[in-house]
Formats: structure tokens, sequence, C-alpha cells
């Protein structure tokens, strides 16, 4: 069963804490992905990577930054949180050329105050 | 940029069919896509189509696309309440190094 696996439900985070959120997927894909849900804007893409140590920005991605030092694991790194990061973030995984779906993880809600 | 486009909110009774649309402005997409995601859930891919295909069926639902007029409908027979969730069109090209971009979601209710 395929997988992808963040490492928290849930967080609670004071504002200027330097904040991790960790993604790990077994399918050994390529292309790893963060996304932040808000109500009433969708999924917005933050970050995403194609290769070990490679990484794109997204549509949002101020005040974040991301880590792949190894194939099956992404992270989200927030420098200094602050409260209009409080969010649900999602990461995704797919294959490379020739892939169609997205493995979602189950989310992370981060609440920082 | 690409975007995607679909109403926020939709309510049935059940037993009645759903249809979800969604519009997308990239011409160069190849692959369509409906997620289904349940409260405190992540996304779950439902059902997705390619850009030469008009239509694909799998059990309850039925995907219509409209190339010219870049229009995607889902549409679900015999809604359930177990359906109530948030559905998300995306769309990406086909590209090893593409992302997904994903509409802001239509809100599936299903009352009794």
């Amino acid at each position: 069963d395929v997988k992808v696996t963040q490492s928290s439900r849930y967080l609670v985070k004071r504002t200027g804490e330097k904040v991790f959120l960790e993604c790990v997927q077994d399918m050994d894909h390529e292309n790893m992905f963060w996304y932040r849900q808000d109500p009433g804007l969708g999924l917005r893409l933050i970050y995403f990577s194609y290769d070990v140590k490679m990484k794109e920005k997204g549509d949002i991605p101020e005040g974040y930054s991301v880590s792949r030092e190894k194939k099956e694991r992404f992270s989200l790194i927030l420098e200094s949180a602050s409260t209009n990061q409080t969010s649900m973030y999602l990461c995704a995984s797919r294959t490379g050329v020739g892939s169609t779906e997205a493995f979602f993880g189950q989310g992370t809600r981060l609440t920082v105050v | 940029g690409e975007d995607v486009e679909q109403s926020l909110f939709l309510s049935v009774r059940e037993g009645d069919s759903s249809v979800i649309n969604c519009t997308y402005t990239d011409s160069s997409s190849t692959y369509l896509y409906w997620y289904k995601q349940e409260p405190g859930a992540g996304l779950q891919l439902l059902t997705y189509i390619f850009s030469n295909m008009d239509m694909k069926q799998d059990q309850r639902l039925t995907v219509l696309l409209n190339k010219k007029d870049k229009h995607l409908s889902l549409r679900i027979a015999d809604t359930q309440t177990g359906d109530s969730a948030i559905y998300f069109c995306a769309e990406s090209r086909n590209s090893g190094y593409s992302t997904l971009t994903f509409g802001k979601g239509t809100m599936l209710l299903v009352s009794p």
C-alpha cells in the first residue's frame, strides 16, 4: 500500500519559532510537493522538488524553505513562524515523466500563536 | 499562469445525481483530475482523464471533458451521504517536472 507520511497531524508553535514539517514517501517517487490549504483558497503550491537536493519555488514560497537530502524525505521549514502561516499543510509525491496520480499525506494542521 | 475554477458549494438529496463543474485555462493541460477530501483527511484521487478523451466512466462516476471550452465535469450517480466531501479539480501537463494546479474545491453536501 502506497504511503506518504507526515510526521505530525497537529502542531502548535509560537510566533518566531523555527518549525520543521517532515514528509516521507515509500514509493521511490522523484517528485515531492508541499501545499498549504486554506478555506476559500484551495491548495496553493509552496515548493516542490523533482530530485534529491533539487528544489523549485511554487506560487507562495515567501517565509518558507525546503530540504531534500534523501529521495524519500522532503522537509518544509518555516524560518520564523508567523500567525499568517496558520494553515493545513499537505505533502504529496508522484513519479516522473508519464506519471498520473499524486499521492497525498494526511496533512499537518499548524497553529501559530 | 494556469488557473482552475470551480463553484464552491453544492447541495443535493441522497439518491439524486450530483454534477460538479470545473474550468481551466491552460491549453497545454494533459491530465485532468478529480480528488476527494473527507473531513480531517488528505486528498484521495477519484479519477482522472487524458486530454485526448471526451468521457470516462468508473462505476458511479462519469467525467466529461470539453477541451474546446476547457470545461471538466464530474457526475456522481445515486449520491450517498458518504459522498459528502470537498472535491478538487486539478490539471497538469505531461512532464516529469510538472506540478498539479488545483481549483479551490467544491463542498458537496448530501442530505438524507
